[in-house]
Formats: C-alpha cells, sequence, structure tokens
C-alpha cells in the first residue's frame, strides 16, 4: 500500500518568516495530493490540493511544488501569520475506485509572534 | 457550511460497554463513506471503508468484530464501537466525498475508562 512520510515533525518559525513542510510518497499510481490543517480538537480542513498533472500551484500565501519523478511534494507557507500555527498533513490519494486517502504523520507549525 | 456531521461529538463511557457513533452526509447522498482513528499527537488512520448497502471493508489489522460498521442509507453511516476498553480512546472521524472533494466530520472523541 501506499505510504506517506512528512518531514519535519515540528518547526517554529518567527512571524512573517516562511515555512517549508515536506513529503514522500511510495505508490507510483497516488495522483492526488491534498495538504490539511488540523487545529486542536477540529476536524481537518483542506487547505490546497495538487494533481499529478501539475508542477506547483499558488494560492495566497500558500503554494504547493509535486515532483511525481522523485515522488516528493511540498507546502510553502509564506508571511507566516500566528493563526497558521496547527498541525499540518499531507496526504496521498490512491487512483483505485475508493479514492481512499494516506496521510502523512503530520507537521506542528509554530508560529511565534 | 458543514456537509457531513457525526453525533457524538464527545462521548464518556465504562469499559465493557458498546458505544455507536453515527456520520451523516448533509444534503448529499453517500455510498461510500470512511472511518478514520487518530490517538493524540498522531496522524489519521484510515480504519475502514463503509459502503452503502454491502459490508465494510476493513484496513489490516482492524478487527471487524469490535468495530462494526453499518451504511444502511445512503445519508448514513454508524460505526459501533463494542466491549470498548481504554485503549479504545481516541478521536474518530468520518468523511465523504463530493465529486472528487474529501469532506470530514467535526469527530467524536471517545473516552473508555
Amino acid at each position: 500500500g501506499e505510504n506517506v512520510e512528512q518531514h519535519p515533525s515540528t518547526l517554529s518559525v518567527q512571524e512573517g518568516d516562511s515555512a517549508v513542510i515536506k513529503c514522500t510518497y511510495s505508490d507510483s499510481a497516488s495522483n492526488y495530493f491534498p495538504w490539511y490543517k488540523q487545529e486542536l480538537g477540529k476536524r481537518p480542513q483542506l487547505i490546497i490540493d495538487i494533481r499529478s498533472n501539475v508542477g506547483e500551484k499558488k494560492d495566497q500565501r500558500i503554494a504547493v511544488t509535486l515532483n511525481k519523478t522523485a515522488k516528493h511534494f511540498s507546502l510553502h507557507i509564506t508571511e507566516t501569520q500566528p493563526e497558521d500555527s496547527a498541525v499540518y498533513f499531507c496526504a496521498a490519494r490512491n487512483s483505485g475506485g475508493y479514492q481512499k486517502v494516506t496521510f502523512g504523520t503530520g507537521t506542528k507549525l509554530q508560529v511565534i509572534p | 457550511g458543514a456537509v457531513v456531521s457525526q453525533h457524538p461529538s464527545r462521548v464518556i463511557c465504562k469499559s465493557g460497554t458498546s458505544v455507536k457513533i453515527e456520520c451523516r452526509s448533509l444534503d448529499f447522498q453517500a455510498t461510500t463513506m470512511f472511518w478514520y482513528r487518530q490517538f493524540p499527537k498522531q496522524s489519521l488512520m484510515l480504519m475502514a471503508t463503509s459502503n452503502e448497502g454491502s459490508k465494510a471493508t476493513y484496513e489490516q489489522g482492524v478487527e471487524k468484530d469490535k468495530f462494526l460498521i453499518n451504511h444502511a442509507s445512503l445519508t448514513l453511516s454508524t460505526l459501533t464501537v463494542t466491549s470498548a476498553h481504554p485503549e479504545d480512546s481516541s478521536f474518530y472521524i468520518c468523511s465523504a466525498y463530493i465529486t472528487d472533494t474529501q469532506y470530514f466530520g467535526p469527530g467524536t472523541r471517545l473516552t473508555v475508562l
């Protein structure tokens, strides 16, 4: 099955700096890569996603890059703000019929004011 | 607004009892729903795929006789934790797809004393 690794597990940045989270996946059949933000005790919220036919996608301060050959993708948050503090999960979706998603291990981001 | 609901949001029970968690799709039909479990400071782990009108598909290592799943209608899937023990204490989250986007329920915090 799919295996998604995520680094780093924790990340502290000063407000205004950039944050980068990296993930690798193992199944070359995966074709959809969402990123989720989860605040304590709440459901994961989709913040951005990328499909395998695209190398980069940007939405305001958030961008994601995908390297299919190397099987890795990254989340970039620029101009970080304290409200960006949360746990971020990358994920990879199986291209099979049930759309099963495998999550990375998570990155706890702390933005220091 | 929320498109997937869960009930209850929080439940405390005694060891040995059974607990039922409901997952509902709001204003759309979901032939497939997913049940995840999340232990503190860990990632979401897929437990099973719930299929309307047929048996659920369980992930490796998940006991199907302990975690009973019933998807009796196109808008409701239930997860019953039978003979719950303290090690079953966790955050249980369901999800469903609208076309290509996965929506998560708000989660159910289960505490087994």
